[in-house]
């Protein structure tokens, strides 16, 4: 089945210690979506890809970096994650054609603890 | 004010009774999702929905585009249906969201 996945499902790290998240997809979609989701709240845009092209959001912090080496996989870098970090970080993707968007595909999600 | 309100924030039921959570925004869109988060987990597309009625097995959405309001019904809840239902309107390449409603429905 066409899916999206996240590795890992749970990651812990310590304070200041640097954290790469993985996403990968099997839909073939142009367009990959990072967001940041902490309890009871709806989730946080970070940053996307439309294709190669990189659009970060404006509220988002330097600490997090994203990196989309091929169309299947796009990672999420947290630099220095700090106490405030802590949350679930989703991945999505569509397809998208003359700049409009198609349904979001959403992963299971990676849970960040940070000690 | 968010531009994607739902109502109810909270919800909570007794099993087989029939359910409507609703949601407002106040932008053009090109289209409108209902999404389902269970505890902990990942978000699922339920409905993606630009103009009248959608159904699928318990679950009916419906859109209002002149009024910009959409619900989502289910039929004969069940505690498996316990989760947050979020709406989310896309301009553009992103979603929107709303404040999601919390469902719990008890055996």
């Amino acid at each position: 089945d066409a899916m999206v996945i996240q590795n890992p499902r749970y990651q812990v790290t310590q304070f200041g210690k640097p954290v790469t998240l993985s996403c990968s997809q099997t839909l073939n979609h142009n367009v990959m979506y990072w967001y940041q989701q902490k309890s009871s709240q709806a989730p946080k845009l970070l940053f996307h890809y439309y294709d190669k092209d990189f659009n970060n959001e404006a509220d988002t912090p330097d600490n997090f970096q994203s990196r989309r080496p091929n169309t299947s996989f796009c990672f999420l870098d947290i630099r220095s994650p700090g106490l405030g970090d802590a949350a679930m970080y989703l991945c999505a993707t569509s397809r998208s054609t003359s700049g409009r968007a198609g349904e979001q595909f959403f992963g299971p999600g990676t849970r960040l603890t940070v000690l | 004010k968010n531009e994607v309100e739902q109502s109810p924030q909270n919800l909570t039921a007794q099993e087989g009774e029939f359910i409507t959570i609703n949601c407002s925004y106040s932008v053009g869109i090109s289209a409108l999702h209902w999404l389902q988060q269970h505890p902990g987990g990942g978000i699922v597309s339920l409905f993606m929905l630009s103009s009248g009625k959608k159904k699928h097995g318990r679950l009916i959405a419906t859109i209002n585009i002149q009024e910009k309001h959409s619900s989502l019904h289910i039929t004969a809840s069940h505690p498996r249906d316990s989760a947050v239902y979020i709406c989310a309107v896309t301009r553009t390449y992103k979603y929107i969201f709303g404040t999601g409603t919390r469902l719990k429905v008890l055996a």
